[in-house]
């Protein structure tokens, strides 16, 4: 079974600096997906980015970037130029690619982000 | 217009009582998913489905039933709703094939409370 870490429940920035959250995760699979979604007060589940895990390329999305480290298991979102829109919780997750598997989603328990004007 | 809705937005109900969460969406997608948000968890498989006739279970099934009334629609029921079903619970829809397949797009979700 697969599992994801996000070890730090709760982090704040300030407006318009730079924050990294980690992701670490446990599979003994080899083709992967790998993802942030944040959830706003609005409660909606939000993509962030995707990274597949036969890439080495790190994947960005404008601000958003993530650092992907397969040998180590480590997935982090870095958040450029944080705006006060960026406060939420964010999920990292992971999906297995294995043939007839659900491609269901295995979620962290989440990072609260508060950005602090 | 939203691609993935999900109705009630909100609901509070009894033990015992039965409910229906309904999800549609206009992507055009053929896999649907169930999923329950727990405070401090992120979210768990219920069911999915990746077409009309194929409806399977996930990891916390006991308890729900889901019909998967055609492509666009998703329902999930709670036949006898105890407490420890309050949750939030949300559907998602993904595609099968192409650049996007597999990504997973969320509804607003419902929040249910049972008494």
């Amino acid at each position: 079974a697969q599992t994801v870490t996000q070890s730090q429940p709760e982090m704040s920035v300030q407006e318009a600096e730079t924050v990294t959250l980690s992701c670490t995760y446990d599979t003994s699979e080899n083709n992967y997906y790998l993802f942030w979604y944040k959830q706003p007060p609005s409660r909606q589940m939000i993509l962030v980015i995707r990274q597949e895990a036969y890439k080495q390329q790190n994947a960005t999305e404008n601000r958003f970037s993530v650092n992907f480290q397969k040998a180590a298991k480590s997935f982090s979102l870095k958040i450029s130029d944080s705006q006060l829109g960026d406060t939420a919780m964010y999920f990292c997750a992971f999906m297995k690619l294995h043939p007839g598997s659900a491609r269901q989603l295995t979620f962290g328990s989440g990072t609260q982000l508060t950005v602090l004007p | 217009d939203a691609d993935v809705t999900q109705t009630p937005r909100n609901r509070i109900t009894k033990t015992g009582k039965r409910i229906m969460l309904e999800c549609s969406q206009t992507k055009g997608h053929d896999r649907m998913y169930w999923y329950r948000q727990d405070p401090g968890l992120g979210l768990r498989l219920i069911y999915y489905s990746f077409d009309v006739k194929d409806i399977n279970k996930g990891e916390i099934s006991d308890g729900y039933s889901v019909s998967r009334q055609a492509q666009a629609k998703f329902s999930l029921s709670l036949e006898s709703a105890i407490p420890n079903q309050t949750a939030l619970y949300f559907c998602a829809t993904s595609d099968f094939l192409g650049i996007g397949a597999d990504t997973q797009y969320f509804g607003p979700g419902t929040r249910l409370t049972v008494l």
